[in-house]
């Protein structure tokens, strides 16, 4: 089955610091790879998604490339603010399970002053 | 365009009781999606419905019922509620298309499930 795994948290930082995330998959068919954030007492936004191996999704200053060859998705912000203080989620969709994305455990990111 | 809306947005229960959740999609979004979310298992999919048809179910049990409607809004149904169904509910919308290339989901707010 599907599966995906991402780094542990919580990551805290300073402002202006560079942030990685690492995500790397287990899929059937094609899949389709996405990064949601969540803040607090908030639902899941996407922050940015790749549907084809070697794209390059990217969005606020996030990028993430769809790596095939490695199975990964790693998720770069180059500055990040305070504003940026979130839950992480790394995500999958396949063409055998339209409909459901199959979530990683998440990445908390507390950015300070 | 409107979001995702979900009602209520909190509920407390007791054990043994039912509750209903209702989720209204984005207009002209026909796919609907359901997750939980706890701190112990993440967040875990529960149902997808498209066109008023239960297309993929996750890991379950039976107590856990959805349905559709003809305007796509959608309703979940936990019965017998136990205390650790006590989650957050989170409903999705997404438009479908062609190939290999699937539109992202669009999240609610969600409802903040307790059981007592």
């Amino acid at each position: 089955g599907n599966s995906v795994t991402q780094m542990e948290g919580p990551v805290t930082l300073s402002e202006e610091a560079f942030l990685t995330i690492n995500c790397t998959y287990t899929a059937t068919g094609y899949p389709s790879l996405f990064w949601y954030v969540q803040y607090p007492g908030e639902g899941l936004q996407l922050l940015l998604k790749a549907t084809k191996a070697d794209d390059k999704g990217s969005n606020k200053g996030f990028e993430a490339t769809y790596r095939k060859e490695t199975t990964s998705f790693h998720l770069e912000k180059g500055s990040v603010q305070v504003s940026d203080s979130a839950v992480y989620f790394c995500a999958l969709t396949s063409t055998d399970s339209w409909g459901k994305l199959q979530f990683g455990a998440g990445t908390q990111v507390v950015v300070t002053p | 365009k409107a979001g995702v809306t979900q009602t209520p947005r909190y509920l407390i229960k007791t054990r043994g009781q039912q509750v209903t959740l209702s989720c209204s999609p984005i207009s002209g979004h026909r796919s609907v999606s359901w997750y939980q979310q706890t701190p112990g298992q993440g967040l875990q999919f529960l149902f997808e419905y498209f066109s008023e048809t239960q297309r993929n179910k996750g890991n379950f049990p039976g107590r856990f019922s959805g349905r559709q409607f003809s305007n796509s809004r959608s309703e979940m149904n936990v019965s017998t509620l136990e205390l650790g169904d006590s989650a957050l509910y989170l409903c999705a919308s997404s438009t479908p298309i062609s190939g290999n290339t699937y539109n992202e989901q669009f999240f609610g707010p969600g409802t903040r499930l307790t059981v007592l």
